[in-house]
C-alpha cells in the first residue's frame, strides 16, 4: 500500500541554521502531498501541501517541492528560528485518506 | 483556525477497565471525524472514520468492539477503549472536519496519551 517514510530524528540546529527534512513515499498515481506541524501541546496543523509533480508549497519560510521522478517532498528552511521547534510530519491522501510518516523532530538552539 | 479540544490529555487506568476519550470541535460544526493512533517514533495510524449520526467505518485490523466511536453530535465525538490492556497503551489523535471541506482539511486535536497498568 501507500506509504511516506521521513528521515529520522530529532534533529537539532542552531537558530539560523539552513534545515532539510527529507520525505520519500511510494503511491500508485501521483497523489497530493502535505507536511504538517505539531507545535508542543497542540494538534498537527497543515503547513504546506503540493497537488502534482513540479509544485512547490511554501508558508511561512518553509518549502517543499514535488519531484515525481524521485518521489520526494523534502523540506527546506533556509534559516530557522527556536519557535520552529515541532514535530514535522510528511503526508500523502490515498483513497481520500491521510497516510502519514513517523514524524521528525526539530529542536532549534539559541 | 478551526480548534478541536480533546479531553482528557492524559489518562492511566488499570487493566480491565474502560476509558472514554472526547473529541470536540469548538467553533465549527465537524461533520466527520477521524481517530488515529500513534505508537513511539511510529506514524499516525488511521484507526477509524465516523460521520455524525452514522456507525463508524473501521480500517483493517482495529477492533471494533474494544474501540468503540460514537459521534451523535456535530461538535462531539467519543472514543471508548473497552477492556483495557497494557498493549492498548498508546497517544490517541483526533481530528475534525466540516461538511463543504477538501478530504485534507482535518483540524487536529492535541492527543490524549493512554496508559494501561
Amino acid at each position: 500500500g501507500d506509504s511516506v517514510t521521513q528521515m529520522e530524528g530529532p534533529v537539532t540546529l542552531s537558530e539560523e541554521a539552513f534545515l532539510t527534512i527529507n520525505c520519500t513515499y511510494t503511491a500508485t498515481g501521483y497523489p497530493s502531498l502535505f507536511w504538517y506541524v505539531q507545535y508542543p501541546g497542540e494538534g498537527l496543523q497543515l503547513l504546506l501541501k503540493a497537488t502534482k509533480a513540479d509544485d512547490k508549497g511554501s508558508n511561512k519560510g518553509f518549502e517543499a517541492t514535488y519531484r515525481k521522478e524521485t518521489t520526494s517532498f523534502h523540506l527546506e528552511k533556509g534559516s530557522v528560528q527556536v519557535s520552529d521547534s515541532a514535530v514535522y510530519f510528511c503526508a500523502l491522501i490515498s483513497w481520500g485518506k491521510l497516510i502519514f510518516g513517523q514524524g521528525t523532530e526539530l529542536s532549534v538552539k539559541p | 483556525g478551526a480548534v478541536v479540544s480533546q479531553h482528557p490529555s492524559w489518562v492511566i487506568c488499570k487493566s480491565g477497565t474502560s476509558v472514554k476519550i472526547e473529541c470536540r470541535s469548538l467553533d465549527f460544526q465537524a461533520t466527520t471525524m477521524f481517530w488515529y493512533r500513534q505508537f513511539p517514533k511510529q506514524s499516525l495510524m488511521l484507526m477509524a472514520t465516523s460521520n455524525e449520526g452514522s456507525k463508524a467505518t473501521y480500517e483493517q485490523g482495529v477492533e471494533k468492539d474494544k474501540f468503540l466511536i460514537n459521534h451523535a453530535s456535530l461538535t462531539l465525538s467519543t472514543l471508548t477503549v473497552t477492556s483495557a490492556h497494557p498493549e492498548d497503551s498508546s497517544f490517541y489523535i483526533c481530528s475534525a472536519r466540516g461538511g463543504l471541506a477538501v478530504s485534507y482539511e482535518q483540524y487536529f486535536g492535541p492527543g490524549t496519551r493512554l496508559t494501561v497498568t
